[in-house]
């Protein structure tokens, strides 16, 4: 078990362009969220999946960001059109649905927006 | 909807001095109630968990919380803090019963001086 693993770590990016950050769940889990965390603030949730069905979206920011989970294990967060207000750390969690346990976190994304 | 406050943004104390961060939760059902310890450019770290049984709950590096339904709170405490703990501490609620997305609260910097 290697925990949550999340990259990249930082990112820099000019507005207006894409960005995709990679997230790899502890294996046996089964559920994996998406966090963003702004400076000074704690992190406001964004979307889930339960295997590859994203069972919570609405939460995501707008239709710049989209999320996927294709074959239910790693999973991919793309910001379309980026913007300054982008600028946080994207942090991705884990968790085992039937024991219904805490979810593990990563250490983040940073995100760059200039 | 639920919603976490922590009372407190910052908490400065000297060390081996005990230490209490607040935590109050608001919601209309029943909460699985945790705490989470961020370090510098890091992800979180669960401390400890309130799901069921008894309302004190005991986590690692010596925290412990305690659940009042009547005041809906969830404060931590330490009875002994060190320069290690030096940290920003979140309070995050989910609905029982299912342990999905999390609220957070805003988060409390706890800074322990020499």
């Amino acid at each position: 078990d290697t925990g949550v693993s999340q990259d990249p770590r930082h990112k820099i990016t000019k507005r207006g362009q894409n960005v995709t950050f990679r997230c790899d769940p502890i294996s046996e889990h089964n559920r994996l969220y998406w966090y963003r965390q702004t400076l000074g603030q704690g992190p406001e949730f964004l979307t889930y999946f339960q295997n590859e069905a994203q069972l919570e979206k609405s939460r995501l920011l707008s239709d710049r960001f989209s999320a996927e989970r294709p074959k239910g294990s790693f999973s991919t967060l793309e910001i379309q059109r980026t913007e300054q207000g982008d600028s946080a750390m994207y942090l991705c969690a884990s968790s085992f649905s039937a024991r219904n346990t805490e979810a593990f976190f990563g250490q983040g994304t940073r995100l760059t927006v200039v | 909807a639920q919603s976490v406050t922590q009372l407190d943004s910052q908490v400065p104390v000297f060390e081996e001095a005990p230490v209490e961060l607040r935590c109050n939760y608001s919601s209309s059902v029943s909460v699985y109630l945790f705490w989470y310890v961020q370090y510098p450019n890091q992800g979180l770290q669960l401390l400890l968990k309130y799901l069921s049984g008894s309302t004190l709950v005991k986590g690692i590096n010596g925290f412990e919380a305690e659940f009042n339904k009547s005041q809906t709170s969830f404060h931590l405490r330490k009875p002994s803090v060190h320069i290690s703990d030096t940290a920003e501490y979140f309070c995050a609620v989910s609905l029982s019963g299912s342990a999905r997305q999390l609220t957070f609260g805003s988060g409390t910097q706890l800074t322990v001086l020499p």
